[in-house]
């Protein structure tokens, strides 16, 4: 099946810091979406991007699709205690609306 | 937030035993889906549901099945429990293929011992 690479898979960064990361694939995906996910609880969806090139924000997030449709990024900017968490890409594999995860970027925030 | 719950919460089985998991929305999207949460594994999809009574296989659907036979309830069913199958499990909703932002319960932790 399609792989999804997430990287990194963990990253400490500091209280104000900017972080960065993508998920690749070797496959073309036509919708990327974005996933927070904290400890005990289900996914929440942050950003569904459907176009090559896209770029949308929510809050301090923005994530990109790739131009070559088989890679997205996510940058969370000047980082707070509450973006401790999980973050998953997911791609659109078909017409049935399943979706692919990447196994996930594991962020902690130090004050 | 999606109108979606999960029951149980949690659970405890013994291997070889038959458990049934349970995810109820109030939203009447069509499209519901399983998935099994593991370590270093992401999410994985076991089984999905695109109406009443049509389902159809997921990327690791061995030793499950599922039925829906009202729009609100899809239930996950694991014949015979296996220690490979402690995990946790999520249900996720979407309104159509065309518009597949998945909404997600809040999960069952199941341990087969």
């Amino acid at each position: 099946g399609q792989q999804l690479n997430q990287s990194p898979q963990s990253m400490f960064i500091q209280e104000g810091e900017d972080v960065s990361m993508n998920c690749t694939s070797s496959s073309i995906f036509n919708t990327w979406l974005w996933y927070k996910q904290d400890p005990g609880e289900g996914p929440v969806l942050l950003i569904a991007l459907y176009k090559a090139g896209e770029l949308t924000s929510n809050g301090r997030l923005t994530a990109q699709f790739g131009i070559t449709r088989k890679d997205s990024f996510l940058n969370i900017s000047a980082s707070i205690p509450s973006d401790v968490g999980i973050y998953f890409c997911a791609g659109l594999t078909d017409s049935w609306g399943k979706l692919q995860f990447g196994s996930g970027t594991q962020v902690v925030v130090t004050p | 937030d999606a109108g979606i719950t999960q029951s149980p919460r949690h659970k405890v089985t013994e291997t070889g035993t038959p458990v049934t998991l349970r995810c109820h929305q109030t939203e009447n999207h069509r499209y519901m889906y399983w998935y099994r949460q593991d370590p270093g594994h992401g999410l994985r999809l076991i089984h999905y549901s695109y109406g009443v009574k049509d389902t159809d296989k997921g990327e690791v659907s061995d030793g499950y099945s599922v039925s829906r036979s009202k729009t609100e309830d899809f239930l996950l069913t694991l014949e015979s429990a296996t220690s490979s199958q402690t995990s946790v499990y999520f249900c996720a909703i979407s309104e159509r293929a065309s518009k597949p932002e998945q909404y997600f319960g809040p999960g069952t932790r199941l341990t087969v011992t």
